[in-house]
């Protein structure tokens, strides 16, 4: 079955760029899913970054989307994040995630995130 | 803040049944999803849908929706289902994001 993977550095200086990677395994990336995005600080809850389609096509969180940066690469079947101008704020657990869309109707959907990376830790310190 | 709300903390005596509740306008039109998080652990997805439990998922675990709130019911409640809960929708403001209630603490006493 489908297994995600998150890598990427532990520690990030404050003002720099969060950058992490979900590697997909045992399933394609351009399968009709999108992949997603997931934080969660100490202490708190979980919190939606964004998304990405293996089309390219993104959806962002109005509160980081001036921030935030997800890209696919089909070729390494894994996708990625990028957060800019971080602070400690961001210090967080970091998930990547599947989300499965099912159609009711043209116009009705439903969403659930059935697969999730065991997460990596990210925390912004200098 | 979140547009999904959850009551912070629940408790349940083993072997009873507890509700969980989630409320959003979103839901007047979602299904939301509930997932289970253990300290230290990935959250792990136990309703779908109208009321779809994942494979490996106890049928203890069970979901409904009226109006504009979700309700995770988990009948005879047991020692290993302590944990955080957390339902999740699309966002109401018509993006196509998705949104998380805040989170809700089960002890089972």
């Amino acid at each position: 079955q489908v297994q995600l993977q998150e890598s990427g550095p532990g520690l990030v200086k404050p003002s720099g760029t969060l950058s992490l990677t979900c590697a997909v395994s045992g399933g394609s990336i351009s399968s009709s899913n999108w992949w997603s995005w997931v934080r969660q600080p100490p202490g708190k809850g979980l919190e939606w970054i964004g998304e990405i389609y293996h089309s390219g096509s993104t959806n962002y969180n109005p509160s980081l989307k001036s921030r935030v940066t997800i890209s696919v690469d089909k070729s390494k079947n894994q996708f990625s994040l990028k957060l800019s101008s971080v602070t400690a704020a961001d210090t967080a657990v970091y998930y990547c995630a599947r989300k499965i869309v099912v159609a009711l109707s043209s116009t009705t959907f439903y969403y659930y995130m059935d697969v999730w990376g065991k997460g990596t830790t990210v925390t912004v310190s200098s | 803040s979140s547009e999904l709300t959850q009551d912070p903390a629940v408790s349940v005596a083993l072997g009873q049944t507890v509700r969980i509740t989630c409320q959003g306008d979103s839901l007047r039109s979602y299904y939301a999803s509930w997932y289970q998080q253990k300290p230290g652990q990935a959250p792990v997805l136990v309703i779908y849908g109208k009321n779809n439990r994942p494979s490996g998922i106890p049928d203890r675990f069970s979901g409904s929706s009226s109006g504009n709130t979700a309700s995770l019911t988990i009948t005879g409640a047991q020692a290993e289902d302590e944990a955080d809960y957390y339902c999740n929708s699309r966002d109401s403001s018509g993006n196509h994001g998705v949104v998380f209630g805040g989170g809700t603490k089960l002890t089972v006493l």
